[in-house]
């Protein structure tokens, strides 16, 4: 069974900071990556997806990368702002359209 | 810009009913999806479809069903409601399964089962 694994559940920092956040998947045959953006109480924002045969993907503040032979993505966070709280998740894709989604790791970035 | 809506955002339901959840999307997408999501648990798969009248179980399928008569509207329904069904309902779509497209999220509905 495909598990995909986010550490920590839980981060803060200051305001300013640059963070990384991972993910990790037991199995390596994937079809893309992809990260989110939940906030409270919302639905899932979709920030970067990585196919299976790229090893980044960059939007502004935000990079994501991805190492397949490990099952390894981390999404960097340059210079991390109060609005950058919310909770993480990453997504991996797998044949036939299934989608395994990790716990999320819930950012508070303080003023 | 993509839009996936979710008609009811807070639900109140007693056990035992007939419970069903609406998902429009208006991108023209060929799958449709139906999670739950619950703390430390994450997001669960209860059912897919790949075209309309299609359907396939996720992980979670025990106590729902659903229906996709028309290409852009998936309904989750749950046959008899009980309080372990209380969570956050996600709908989602995303264009073929054959390709590296996003998969789209609707905001959410909030059920709970008294």
């Amino acid at each position: 069974k495909q598990e995909v694994t986010q550490i920590p559940a839980a981060l803060s920092v200051p305001e300013g900071e640059n963070l990384v956040l991972n993910c990790s998947f037991t199995d390596s045959a994937i079809y893309n990556l992809q990260w989110f953006r939940q906030d409270p109480g919302k639905g899932l924002t979709s920030l970067l997806l990585i196919q299976s045969s790229q090893r980044e993907q960059t939007s502004g503040r935000l990079n994501a990368s991805l190492d397949k032979s490990s099952g390894r993505s981390t999404l960097y966070i340059a210079a991390s702002q109060p609005g950058d709280s919310a909770t993480y998740l990453c997504a991996v894709k797998y044949n036939f359209n299934k989608f395994y989604f990790g716990s999320g790791t819930k950012l508070n970035v303080k003023p | 810009d993509v839009k996936v809506t979710q008609s009811s955002r807070y639900l109140v339901k007693r056990t035992g009913e007939k419970v069903f959840l609406e998902c429009v999307q208006d991108m023209d997408h060929e799958n449709m999806f139906w999670y739950r999501q619950d703390p430390g648990l994450g997001l669960r798969l209860i059912y897919f479809s790949y075209d309309v009248k299609m359907k396939e179980k996720g992980d979670i399928p025990e106590g729902y069903s659903v229906s996709r008569e028309k290409k852009e509207r998936f309904s989750l329904i749950l046959e008899s409601a009980s309080t372990n069904q209380t969570s956050m309902y996600l709908c989602a779509s995303s264009l073929d399964f054959f390709s590296g497209n996003t998969i789209y999220f609707g905001e959410g509905s909030w059920l709970t089962v008294v």
